[in-house]
């Protein structure tokens, strides 16, 4: 079985561009989150979807940020326009419905690094 | 105040030794804890989660889970030089839907 694949591993980009990050989570996963490390700092969480709808977008540093999951399978998420500081690596995870409190893991793909120049 | 708060080390320790991995976190109402192990430029894997007062056992790991003094760690036992990640702790929040909270981590170093 494929695990969360993300898309793409790198991308370096300038100051204003545009980048957008995709992830495929594990198939039948309804809970998607995506979070981000800067470097040295935890591992920061952004948003989380159930299905397509946001559950929690709490975690989302502005406006420049949008994050999207049509139909509940494969999520983007866009910087637009791209800052210095948006520079880290993204990590989408994705876990099965209703869990509970005894479990709830976090299946995590290897990230996305984005190096805004 | 850091919500979920680990010490970044790196801790060093010799092949074949226990290795003690902390964590405290803020929220006192936290149900759920997890170790997550990173390798360099890889992907956080879960090792354990506990959520009950006391010992957990899974092979050469035991996580400790203390509620009232709002801690969780991380043993390693007979530790091996493949041992040597990043060890994330997790901590899911209460009202915070499924969301995980992480600790920046500490960085484990196995020497042979």
């Amino acid at each position: 079985e494929a695990g969360v694949t993300q898309f793409p591993s790198h991308s370096v980009i300038e100051k204003g561009q545009t980048v957008t990050l995709r992830c495929d989570p594990i198939s039948g996963h309804d809970n998607l989150y995506w979070y981000r490390r800067v470097m040295g700092k935890e591992i920061k969480f952004l948003l989380h979807f159930v299905k397509e709808s946001k559950q929690d977008e709490s975690g989302m540093p502005n406006n420049r940020f949008l994050a999207e999951r049509t139909g509940g399978t494969y999520s983007t998420l866009k910087v637009q326009p791209a800052e210095l500081e948006d520079s880290g690596v993204y990590f989408c995870a994705s876990s099965q419905e209703g869990q509970g409190l005894n479990t709830g893991e976090l299946f995590f793909g290897e990230g996305s690094r984005l190096t805004v120049l | 105040q850091k919500e979920v708060e680990q010490n970044s080390g790196p801790l060093s320790v010799p092949e074949g030794a226990i290795a003690s991995l902390n964590c405290t976190y803020s929220d006192r109402g936290s149900q759920s804890f997890f170790w997550y192990r990173q390798y360099s430029g890889k992907s956080p894997e879960l090792i354990m989660f506990i959520y009950s007062n006391g010992d957990k056992e899974d092979g050469r790991f035991t996580a400790q889970l203390n509620k009232a003094s709002q801690y969780v760690s991380l043993l390693i036992r007979d530790s091996q030089p493949s041992d040597s990640a990043t060890y994330l702790c997790a901590v899911r929040f209460s009202g915070g839907y499924n969301k995980l909270i992480f600790g920046a981590g500490t960085r484990l170093a196995v020497h042979p």
